[in-house]
């Protein structure tokens, strides 16, 4: 069965850096785009960044271009998600999820893991 | 970039329908992705391309779009049905995602 497993979130500074990964199986992972969605706490879905299933064509929100960039290891079923200069409100569950192309639905999505801000 | 409003929340009593609206110019000229969120959980698709189920969803989940409205409509509502539900839309022209405001659908 399809599996989206991500991983990578933690507890950071503003102005830091974190790797988000996401494990795929259970699908030709090759065959697919794959997104990176967000969600602050207690608020509704933002679309973060999208790459097609060759890793050709990368596409961001605004609100992380120049900041974040989305890759992916076709050998090892792994997307990635770098995350630099980190702002108290990148604060969200990431999460990531499987679109056959761009115009394609979000047809699965992982469990999501959490990026929050120390004090 | 596009902007999708929905309606805050959403009451219905067991076994009487949902509408939830998903309001954005000239919204009937893409195709609509619903999606349901339940507390603690992934969102799950529910329809998509507008009106098509993905297997296991039930055909009590419906869906339409056209003009500046798109709608799901959830028919003989049950309790299992309490989510949150979020329309979405790819906008071609600044290859940018979309997701409507988000509904809480609360079954009374």
């Amino acid at each position: 069965q399809v599996q989206l497993v991500e991983s990578g979130g933690g507890v950071v500074q503003p102005g830091g850096s974190l790797r988000l990964s996401c494990a795929a199986s259970g699908f030709t992972f090759s065959y697919y785009g794959m997104h990176w969605v967000r969600q602050a706490p207690g608020k509704g879905l933002n679309w973060v960044a999208f790459i097609r299933y060759d890793g050709t064509n990368k596409y961001y929100a605004d609100s992380v271009k120049g900041r974040f960039t989305i890759s992916r290891d076709n050998s090892t079923n792994t997307l990635y998600l770098q995350m630099n200069t980190l702002r108290p409100e990148d604060t969200a569950v990431y999460y990531c999820a499987k679109a056959l192309r761009p115009d394609s639905p979000f047809d699965y999505w992982g469990q999501g893991t959490l990026v929050t801000f120390s004090s | 970039s596009h902007v999708l409003t929905q309606p805050p929340s959403v009451s219905v009593a067991p076994g009487k329908t949902a509408t939830i609206a998903c309001g954005g110019n000239n919204i009937g000229s893409k195709s609509v992705h619903w999606y349901q969120q339940k507390p603690g959980q992934a969102p799950v698709l529910v329809i998509y391309y507008d009106s098509d189920r993905p297997s296991g969803i039930p055909e009590r989940f419906c869906g339409s779009n056209s003009g500046n409205t798109a709608t799901l409509t959830i028919s003989r509502v049950e309790a299992g049905d309490e989510a949150d539900y979020y329309c979405q839309v790819w906008d071609s022209g600044t290859d940018h995602y979309v997701f409507g405001t988000g509904t809480k659908v609360t079954v009374l």
